[in-house]
């Protein structure tokens, strides 16, 4: 009940293309999804989050859609980017408590 | 704003041996966080302290790991013995608590420890 499914694992995408990452979870207490980016030899950072009042978030280039019933939601990287090459982790927690249950991660690459 | 600060950045020891990391939050956060990345995974919580009281510690192999947060402000995470399953990224990361959740957390670049 714990655990925050992500697929795929791996991803490439050509420049100028959409990449989509999902997520899944079955945990109905979780109230806060962020997406985090990790470059190889940092420490993540958000990316964007969502909450489950609304069912998309956008920010620039990245989208967040959530689909409360399925208990899904997804990330969404528009006019993909060689700099957007990364390994994204959703993740997830709840009321009272920032502890974040992470996915599995993607790791994204982006062609010229 | 400074980030998150932990040190050393790479650790490679002996299976048995001990290893401590250190890190220093982002000032004024109150919470604190220790998570261990193998290779390929995600995050995992070892332990989350408030100031500097432990809020969750569930995950933590107790039997040989440890850490403190003194004066509520830098921390040590010690592993001792280590086992080579240990080898890992030990990422230190810090919030502030100004709502009940969702509160941005803010990670260190990690500290890379390999058990050979």
């Amino acid at each position: 009940q714990q655990q925050v499914k992500q697929s795929p694992q791996s991803l490439i995408v050509q420049k100028g293309g959409i990449s989509i990452i999902n997520c899944a979870y079955e945990n109905t207490a979780f109230d806060y999804f962020p997406w985090y980016q990790q470059f190889p030899g940092k420490g993540p950072a958000l990316l964007i989050a969502i909450r489950p009042d609304v069912s998309e978030k956008k920010e620039g280039r990245f989208t967040i859609s959530f689909n409360k019933s399925a208990k899904q939601f997804s990330l969404h990287i528009m006019d993909s980017q060689p700099g957007d090459s990364a390994t994204y982790f959703c993740a997830a927690s709840y009321t009272g408590t920032d502890k974040l249950i992470f996915g599995t991660g993607t790791r994204l690459q982006v062609f010229p | 704003e400074a980030g998150v600060a932990q040190s050393p950045r790479y650790k490679i020891i002996e299976k048995r041996q001990s290893v401590a990391f250190w890190c220093n939050p982002i000032s004024g956060h109150a919470t604190l966080y220790w998570y261990q990345q193998i290779l390929g995974q995600g995050p995992k919580l070892l332990i989350q302290f408030q100031n500097n009281g432990v809020v969750d510690d569930s995950q933590l192999p107790k039997d040989r790991f440890s850490a403190e947060r003194l004066k509520g402000v830098d921390s040590t995470l010690k592993i001792q013995p280590a086992k080579l399953e240990d080898s890992a990224v030990y990422l230190c990361a810090s919030s502030s608590r100004r709502q009940s959740s969702g509160n941005t957390i803010y990670f260190g670049e990690g500290s890379w420890l390999t058990v050979v």
